[in-house]
């Protein structure tokens, strides 16, 4: 079982939507969780971190953690075609002292 | 601005040679990672460093090698490449565990 799994999509969504990307991993002890968006043929760049059970808001991105379901989430409302992209989850492991991504969502934002 | 930077951004090799991708951080982080993005697979890590002359290993490190003699660089080396390591590799940093990695453009390997 991989540790960090995403739904591969692809998930499409109208302009304006909101979209909604699910993550779940393995590691009960895992410390901090990342969103990253990457674009096709360029590098990843965050888009936000989450490290406490709750929500966290950053613009029109919120990311949701529920450490004892152990499921991490971001929300992208008034979705723009410019979000249109991967998005990959990644969850640190201070056990394993690694950063572990998943294989990523691509999502389609309609105009 | 601090940045991360690779090179080349395209290689083209044969199989059996010894090939090199630097990365070049002027962040001053301690932290520095090697990632191959393979359709399919998302990003593995392959090695990474958590300081001057400390090198681990990833999930997939056979037949790649990396070593960190100061804080700015950890240059990836195949020492036979093979068809399989034609992908696309990313270098990353961060301040420390558990922080923020940044990552490089990429560079594009074709194995032949």
């Amino acid at each position: 079982q991989k540790e960090v799994e995403q739904n591969s999509g692809p998930l499409s969504v109208p302009e304006g939507a909101i979209a909604s990307l699910n993550c779940t991993y393995s590691d009960r002890g895992s410390q901090s969780f990342f969103w990253y968006r990457q674009y096709s043929g360029k590098s990843p760049e965050l888009i936000m971190f989450i490290y406490s059970n709750g929500d966290k808001e950053d613009g029109r991105f919120t990311a949701q953690l529920n450490k004892a379901s152990q499921y991490v989430s971001l929300l992208i409302r008034d979705s723009q075609p410019s979000d249109s992209a991967t998005y990959l989850c990644a969850v640190f492991s201070g056990s394993a002292r690694q950063l572990t991504f998943g294989s990523g969502t691509q999502l389609t934002v309609l105009p | 601005d601090a940045e991360i930077t690779q090179s080349p951004r395209h290689k083209i090799t044969e199989t059996g040679r010894q090939v090199t991708l630097a990365c070049h951080q002027t962040w001053n982080h301690n932290n520095m990672f090697w990632y191959r993005q393979d359709l399919g697979h998302g990003l593995r890590l392959i090695h990474y460093s958590y300081g001057v002359q400390d090198t681990n290993k990833g999930e997939v490190s056979d037949g790649y090698s990396v070593s960190r003699s100061n804080t700015e660089d950890l240059p990836l080396t195949l020492e036979s490449a093979a068809s399989s390591q034609t992908s696309v590799y990313f270098c990353a940093s961060s301040r420390s565990e558990g922080n923020t990695q940044y990552f490089g453009p990429g560079t594009r390997l074709t194995v032949l």
